[in-house]
């Protein structure tokens, strides 16, 4: 069965530092996301990608994040300078369509700032 | 402005009783709604979704109810079973975009 999948399963880096997340989208879909929770939080929407460019984005998604799909296969997630707070579960999400047709979540990477 | 909401943070239900989860949403753009359920550390697995134009969606031991009126949806699992413990989340979709409530956290007791 086909999935999304997403590297690394864990990153710990240093505040200030930029990390990159990787995800590969499953292959027929179109739509793509970002979303992040975290630890005991709801899950939030941060960017949804379409067409080669970011479609809607949240209040969240500011100035130090950015997504690429560099390779037609790949989606990744940039911060450039990661702060205590984006630590958090990151998902990525793919969707063949936007309309009625449900999302496929990878299992996430789990980004620790210290 | 919580636009998708589920008031209930946890539930605990007997093994064979029915769980009923409730979700309640203020956006009436939405037109497609989905239950997802969360493991820790683990993606969102898709459960089972409804579309605006039905009231009522069933798969196996899953079915989901809109009430579009009253701007409400609710999970139906029965019989639940311990293997039904986990964090369900509702969605929903108007656009591009999926918005999460904040989940329920059930519990299956044997």
């Amino acid at each position: 069965e086909p999935e999304v999948t997403q590297t690394p399963s864990h990153q710990v880096t240093q505040m200030g530092q930029e990390v990159i997340l990787r995800c590969v989208p499953i292959s027929n879909h179109l739509y793509f996301y970002w979303y992040r929770q975290i630890l005991g939080q709801k899950v939030e929407f941060l960017v949804s990608f379409y067409n080669n460019e970011i479609s809607e984005k949240s209040e969240i998604f500011d100035d130090q994040f950015s997504v690429e799909r560099p390779d037609g296969s790949n989606f990744t997630l940039k911060i450039r300078s990661t702060k205590l707070e984006d630590s958090a579960m990151y998902f990525c999400a793919s969707r063949w369509d936007s309309m009625n047709t449900e999302a496929f979540f990878g299992q996430g990477t789990r980004l620790t700032v210290v | 402005d919580q636009q998708v909401k589920q008031n209930s943070p946890s539930l605990s239900v007997q093994e064979g009783r029915i769980s009923i989860l409730n979700c309640d949403y203020t956006n009436s753009m939405f037109d497609y709604f989905l239950w997802y359920k969360k493991y820790p550390a683990e993606g969102p697995t898709f459960l089972i979704s409804i579309s605006s134009i039905k009231d009522k969606n069933e798969d196996g031991r899953f079915t989901v109810f809109l009430n579009k009126s009253a701007k409400h949806l609710s999970l139906h699992i029965v019989p639940s079973q311990p293997g039904d413990s986990a964090v369900y989340f509702c969605a929903s979709s108007g656009g591009n975009m999926l918005t999460f409530g904040g989940g329920t956290r059930l519990m299956v007791k044997p």
